[in-house]
């Protein structure tokens, strides 16, 4: 059973400039949740999708943005890139929002803003 | 959010009991107490989670207090594998959460 599946693993990318990241929840689950997470940082959270809409959302500009498909797949988007972006993004599935299940994580995309 | 607090670092010696302590003192009556492990380059790993009666699973048991302002993460014996950081989590039961990790424990296993 597959778990949580985030593309890329590795991303470099220009100040200024915008990027995707993708997740796939781990079969079952239809509750994903992005995190950022510095080095040697706790992973903070960004905000939280469930059927297809915004949920809860973290202390995060605008510039943060998200989708989540009928899949229950989603991607993060960041615009107008920061050096203070740079960081691992986690994606976290689980199982029915409201409901208190274990997140399942994906290994996250390491963004690094040159 | 209700916020939790963990030391910054503790140390263990293989194949010996490991306690990792939280202290959650704001926690309500619907909060969950959660407990991750991060490993070097990799997302957290769920470990175990509880109400108010102590649990038990294959990689953990949770200790927690009668007034659940504490609890207790204990790894009955260490070995070099568990070297990692600790996160105490606590998530409502009702409603979309926003769960708030702190700096976790980072837990040193000595040969």
């Amino acid at each position: 059973d597959a778990g949580v599946t985030q593309s890329p693993t590795h991303l470099i990318k220009t100040r200024g400039q915008q990027v995707t990241l993708r997740c796939s929840p781990k079969s079952g689950h239809d509750t994903v949740s992005w995190y950022q997470q510095a080095l040697g940082q706790g992973p903070q959270f960004i905000f939280q999708y469930y059927e297809e809409e915004e949920r809860q959302r973290g202390n995060f500009p605008d510039r943060f943005s998200g989708h989540q498909f009928p899949n229950y797949s989603s991607e993060l988007n960041v615009n107008a890139l920061l050096l203070g972006d740079s960081a691992l993004y986690l994606c976290a599935s689980s199982l029915t929002a409201g409901q208190n299940y274990g997140y399942t994580f994906g290994s996250g995309t390491r963004l690094t803003v040159v | 959010d209700a916020k939790t607090t963990q030391p910054n670092s503790m140390e263990s010696n293989e194949e010996e009991p490991v306690h990792l302590p939280c202290n959650h003192s704001t926690i309500s009556g619907t909060d969950y107490i959660h407990w991750y492990r991060q490993l070097p380059s990799q997302g957290p790993e769920y470990v175990i989670h509880g109400l108010t009666s102590n649990v038990n699973n294959r990689m953990a048991s949770l200790a927690i207090a009668e007034d659940r302002k504490s609890s207790t993460l204990i790894l009955h014996r260490a070995t070099l594998r568990d070297a990692a950081v600790y996160y105490c989590i606590l998530r409502d039961s009702g409603g979309y959460q926003k769960v708030t990790f702190g700096i976790g424990t980072k837990l040193q296993v000595i040969p």
